[in-house]
């Protein structure tokens, strides 16, 4: 079955660490997407790719960075951790009709920078 | 672009009994509008949604309705079962711009 796996599920880092998040989908998705779960503000997209080589900012971009070299994968990079990026990140990619996003999800990543 | 509002942000029902949960969308290019599940320590997953040529959308005990005129949609949960205890996330997108603008979630806690 086709799916869409994170790694780590948990990591605690140190300020001003660089790190990188893993997304992978095995559902050849051209769209995927990075966000943020924080109390009180839903899902914010950080950012987000329409194909291989192609990236976009979201709503809440900097600090962060993505590079799309190949359809399975986008990595999220935090180039210099801060403690306000301490959070749950999700990946998403979507397909289906175009006009009509179906996301699929990954499971999350806990995000702890001290 | 999108804003999208969600109420209320946590909800308290009765096994048995129903839950409505209410989004509103400021853009009226808006023509998708799906409902996310978001069980505890898993990403969320598409539960249900509806287009904006539809008014309403039923899939057995979950159905949505849509307000074009007033821009807003809601998601009813009728006979709750302990199982539906959750967060629930509305979402919204228009037509050529595949991304998701979500709300801010609701917290559905079912009493046995």
């Amino acid at each position: 079955d086709a799916e869409i796996t994170q790694s780590p599920r948990h990591k605690i880092t140190e300020t001003g660490r660089q790190v990188t998040l893993a997304c992978h989908q095995t559902w050849n998705h051209n769209n995927m997407f990075w966000y943020r779960q924080d109390l009180g503000h839903g899902l914010r997209l950080i950012h987000y790719s329409y194909g291989v080589q192609d990236t976009n900012k979201g709503e809440v971009s900097d600090g962060y960075s993505v590079s799309r070299s190949n359809t399975e994968d986008l990595p999220l990079t935090l180039e210099s951790a801060a403690s306000s990026q301490t959070s749950v990140y999700f990946c998403a990619s979507s397909g289906g009709e175009a006009g009509y996003p179906e996301a699929f999800f990954g499971q999350g990543t806990r995000l702890t920078v001290v | 672009g999108e804003n999208v509002e969600q109420h209320p942000s946590t909800l308290s029902v009765q096994e048995g009994d129903s839950a409505v949960i209410k989004c509103t969308y400021s853009d009226s290019a808006s023509n998708y509008f799906p409902w996310y599940k978001q069980e505890l320590g898993k990403g969320p997953q598409l539960i249900i949604d509806i287009r904006s040529n539809v008014g309403e959308k039923k899939d057995q005990r979950i159905a949505v309705t849509l307000n074009k005129t007033a821009k807003h949609f809601s998601l009813h949960i009728t006979e709750t079962q302990p199982e539906d205890s959750a967060v629930y996330f509305c979402a919204a997108s228009f037509f050529g711009n595949e991304k998701l603008t979500f709300g801010t979630g609701t917290r559905l806690t079912i009493i046995p």
